[in-house]
């Protein structure tokens, strides 16, 4: 099965930063990727798809990029609804799927 | 407004039984694979399984096989999962998620979740 692990699994940050989560796939999974914010009692909320593409509504400050078993999110300015977990999923492996252990994004 | 809705959630104990159900409304349910992923207290996200367009394919985590049972019924837009012999480590918020556009792809819409816990 496909591991994906993302990095830090948590850290902080302030209003108006610019962050970079990454996750890191176990074998090469071309662009099959995602991102997904989840904010606590809610349901994950999908940003990023094929690595790199917006979700239709997704602020522009969220970014994607990556190929292979590299990948990373970028939230370019940090707004205060923007704290919350962070997870990568790859769908390579379809039609199994594995997402990554979660990064928490907390207030400095 | 596109939307699913879980439901049947509850306490069971181990052994037990369970059957949960989604309702889907705003888009055209039987054109889309659907998953059902599941999230323990505290804990990441799991895909548990999915069921494409017309039913003729399912899939498993190999943690669930011969346990639990995908199933939808197009008519009625409306998605669901039957759970057999529930152990305390099924214990988890449950989700219905649908794939944006193919079977290899991301979860665009997601319910609210339903809480499943296993306990005696």
């Amino acid at each position: 099965a496909i591991r994906m692990t993302q990095s830090p699994s948590s850290f902080s940050a302030s209003t108006g930063d610019r962050v970079t989560i990454t996750c890191r796939a176990s074998q090469g999974i071309s662009s099959y990727l995602a991102w997904y914010q989840q904010k606590p009692g809610k349901a994950p909320k999908l940003l990023i798809y094929a690595a790199s593409t917006l979700q239709s509504g997704v602020p522009s400050r969220f970014s994607g990029s990556g190929s292979g078993t590299d990948f990373t999110l970028t939230i370019s300015c940090l707004q205060s609804e923007d704290f919350a977990t962070y997870y990568c999923q790859q769908y390579y492996s379809y039609p199994s799927y594995t997402f990554g252990q979660g990064t928490k994004l907390e207030i400095k | 407004e596109v939307q699913l809705v879980e439901s049947g959630g509850g306490l069971v104990q181990p052994g037990g039984s369970l059957r949960l159900s989604c309702a889907a409304s705003g888009f055209t349910f039987s054109s889309y694979w659907m998953s059902w992923v599941r999230q323990a207290p505290g804990k990441g996200l799991e895909w548990v399984a999915n069921i494409k367009q017309d039913g003729s394919e399912k899939y498993y985590v190999d943690s669930v096989k011969g346990r639990f049972t995908i199933s939808r019924d197009n008519a009625k837009n409306s998605l669901y999962l039957q759970m057999n012999s529930l152990r305390a480590e099924d214990t988890a918020v449950y989700y219905c998620a649908r794939t944006r556009r193919s079977g290899r792809d991301a979860f665009d819409i997601w319910g609210q979740g339903t809480m499943v816990t296993v306990s005696s």
